[in-house]
């Protein structure tokens, strides 16, 4: 059974204060992971998508790595509006129905304080 | 372009009554996948249909199924509501067949059982 367990649960940081939340994932065979964004009461918004151990993607102040069994989104000076919930999900390869499922971990709350 | 859209956007039901919650997809998506939400949690799989077929099923009961349009829009019903299936229900759609099947999700559905 797929797997994904998201630490910390919540992280508080300061603006300007960088950190990294962690996604470690356990899958038969990892067709994708992706990362989200959701502001509460909102649908999850997608961010990147990785393939392989050593991949990594940027986009403005966060970047995401990846390797055989976890991944990292590094947030670089953050501002109050990157305040949100981070979800991590991974996609398991199904050739045989087809079936391209997301199995989700519970997110990072994070919040920056100005 | 329009992004995932949903019907209706909340919405009150009683112990034992069914609903009927509403996805259109991206246009050119011919995927469209359901997940349940509930608060503090990660979104949880329930269906994934292409081309008017099912692909994937997740850990839910009967009582819930769902179908695809000639249009790739989808319903999903849930049938004998129970307090439990309180939650955001999320659509999303996909440019299924591709390497990159980003699954882009639409505003949920927030459903309150009481």
């Amino acid at each position: 059974e797929d797997q994904v367990t998201q630490s910390p649960e919540a992280l508080r940081l300061q603006e300007g204060e960088s950190s990294s939340l962690n996604c470690s994932y356990t899958v038969s065979g990892l067709r994708g992971l992706f990362w989200y964004r959701q502001d509460p009461g909102k649908g999850p918004e997608f961010l990147f998508t990785l393939y392989s151990a050593g991949e990594e993607k940027e986009k403005e102040r966060l970047k995401a790595t990846l390797t055989k069994k976890e991944s990292f989104l590094h947030i670089t000076a953050p501002k109050p509006e990157d305040s949100a919930t981070y979800l991590c999900a991974v996609q398991a390869t199904a050739m045989d129905t087809g079936r391209r499922a997301l199995t989700f971990g519970s997110g990072t709350r994070l919040q920056v304080q100005p | 372009d329009a992004g995932v859209t949903q019907s209706p956007t909340h919405l009150i039901k009683t112990r034992g009554q069914h609903v009927t919650l509403r996805c259109s997809p991206i246009s050119g998506h011919k995927s469209v996948s359901w997940y349940q939400q509930v608060l503090g949690q990660g979104p949880q799989f329930i269906f994934q249909y292409y081309e008017k077929e099912e692909r994937g099923r997740g850990n839910f009961p009967d009582r819930f199924s769902a179908r695809q349009f000639p249009n790739y829009s989808s319903e999903l019903n849930v049938n004998a509501l129970l307090l439990g299936d309180s939650a955001l229900y999320l659509c999303a759609s996909s440019h299924a067949g591709t390497r990159q099947e980003t699954q882009y999700f639409g505003p949920g559905t927030r459903l309150l059982v009481l």
